[in-house]
Order: structure tokens, then C-alpha cells, then sequence
């Protein structure tokens, strides 16, 4: 069964630098073809695809904010994590990180429940 | 602005079949495989199409995905109540190396 969970800061001033892990089981990163992804959704608005990592550690970014994002391996063999630099109100979203397979077409097929982030000083 | 089109809202009564159409371009729909999305209020998507026209298990088979040429659409038949939600379409593109989503369509049941 795999499952997704993401964690990180709730509330982050604006200028600073978000950190969120996605810690993951029933799968491994390891395995070829897989992947995970993060995707955020302000509130009322809808998904936006933002980073990817392969098993190969290959990446992809949402090319609109690729300077800001980077994603990453965590300290864990079970984690993946993405860091979002400047942070500024309009980055106010849900964050989800999720699983996907590179030849079903790289989209997630399993999501965690993902968290909100608020921007606010 | 979506890189993929979908109309803003859609709607239908109880039992009617209702079409969800995700319009996009050769470097995305017109090349990769579509996914659908629904989302109820407050929670994360789920699944509901993959590889265009495949249901993940415990997908009811009044869902159905199709595409042809640049464009894609949801079916729903047997319309019920709970089927009220946002619908979201995705697909790889390959101009841009990224995942790309539509502005999603919002479902009422009438």
C-alpha cells in the first residue's frame, strides 16, 4: 500500500525559504521508473505541478519557478523533500507530494494529503 | 493562465451522462498520455483515469477517459450526487519537461 505524507512549517514569513518533506512508504525510490512529485493549490485555485524526482535522480521543474525550487533525496532513503526560496502571499497553497511512474506518463497516481502553507508576516 | 483547457464548470441531474473536455496542444495531450482528477472539497485528488483511458482499481466504470488528436475528455454516466466535485486534467509536455494541469472543471449535480 503506498502512502504519502507531507510535513513542514505551517506559517512562513514572506522573503524566507520553505522546506517541506514528503516521508512515503510501499514504495522505493530506488525502484526503476518511480518517482515523486510536489504540486500546490491555493486556496480556490487550481493544481499547479511544480518539481520532480526520478529513481535516477534525474529532476524536472515547473519551468515558471525554477529558480525558486529545488528538489532533493532526503537524509532518509523514504523522504524527498523541496525547498521553495522567497516566499512571498501568492505561494499561500496546499502542498502535495505524490508518486508517480515515468512510463504511465510521469502524472501522480497516489497523493498525500498535503499541507498548508500560509505566507504572512 | 492553464496550459490545458477545461471549461469552468459543468453540470447534470441524477442518471444523466455528463462530458468533461480537456483541450491541449501536440506537445501534450497530442503526444502523452492523460490523466483525470477529482477532487471533493477539502481533500486531495484522487485518481479516477490514468494512460488516458484506464481506471485504477475501485474506480467506478461509469468513468471513462478518451482523446483524440490535441484534446481529451472525461465521461460520466449514471450521474449520482456524490460525482459533485472538481475535475482536473494532466499530461506530460514535452516542450516544456513538465507536468501540466487544467484549470479544473467544477461538477454540480442538479
Amino acid at each position: 500500500q503506498i502512502t504519502l505524507r507531507e510535513s513542514g512549517p505551517s506559517l512562513v514569513k514572506p522573503t524566507q525559504t520553505l522546506t517541506l518533506t514528503c516521508t512515503f512508504s510501499g514504495f522505493s525510490l530506488n525502484t526503476n521508473e518511480v518517482g515523486v512529485a510536489w504540486i500546490r493549490q491555493p486556496p480556490g485555485k487550481a493544481l499547479e505541478w511544480l518539481a520532480l524526482i526520478y529513481w535516477d535522480d534525474d529532476k524536472n521543474y515547473n519551468p515558471s519557478l525554477k529558480s525558486r525550487l529545488s528538489i532533493t533525496r532526503g537524509t532518509s532513503t523514504n523522504q524527498v523533500v523541496l525547498t521553495v526560496t522567497n516566499m512571498g502571499p501568492v505561494d499561500t497553497a496546499t502542498y502535495y507530494c505524490a508518486h508517480l511512474i515515468i512510463t504511465h506518463g510521469s502524472c501522480p497516481d497516489y497523493w498525500g494529503q498535503g499541507t498548508l502553507v500560509t505566507v504572512s508576516s | 493562465q492553464s496550459v490545458l483547457t477545461q471549461s469552468s464548470s459543468a453540470s447534470g441531474t441524477p442518471g444523466q451522462r455528463v462530458t468533461i473536455s480537456c483541450s491541449g496542444s501536440r506537445p501534450n495531450i497530442g503526444s502523452n498520455f492523460v490523466y483525470w482528477y477529482q477532487q471533493l472539497p477539502g481533500t486531495a485528488p484522487k485518481l479516477l483515469i490514468y494512460r488516458t483511458d484506464r481506471r485504477p482499481s475501485g474506480v467506478p466504470d461509469r468513468f471513462s477517459g478518451s482523446k483524440s488528436g490535441t484534446s481529451a475528455s472525461l465521461a460520466i454516466s449514471g450521474l449520482r450526487s456524490e460525482d459533485e466535485a472538481d475535475y482536473y486534467c494532466a499530461t506530460w509536455d514535452d516542450s516544456l519537461s513538465a507536468v501540466v494541469f487544467g484549470g479544473g472543471t467544477k461538477l454540480t449535480v442538479l
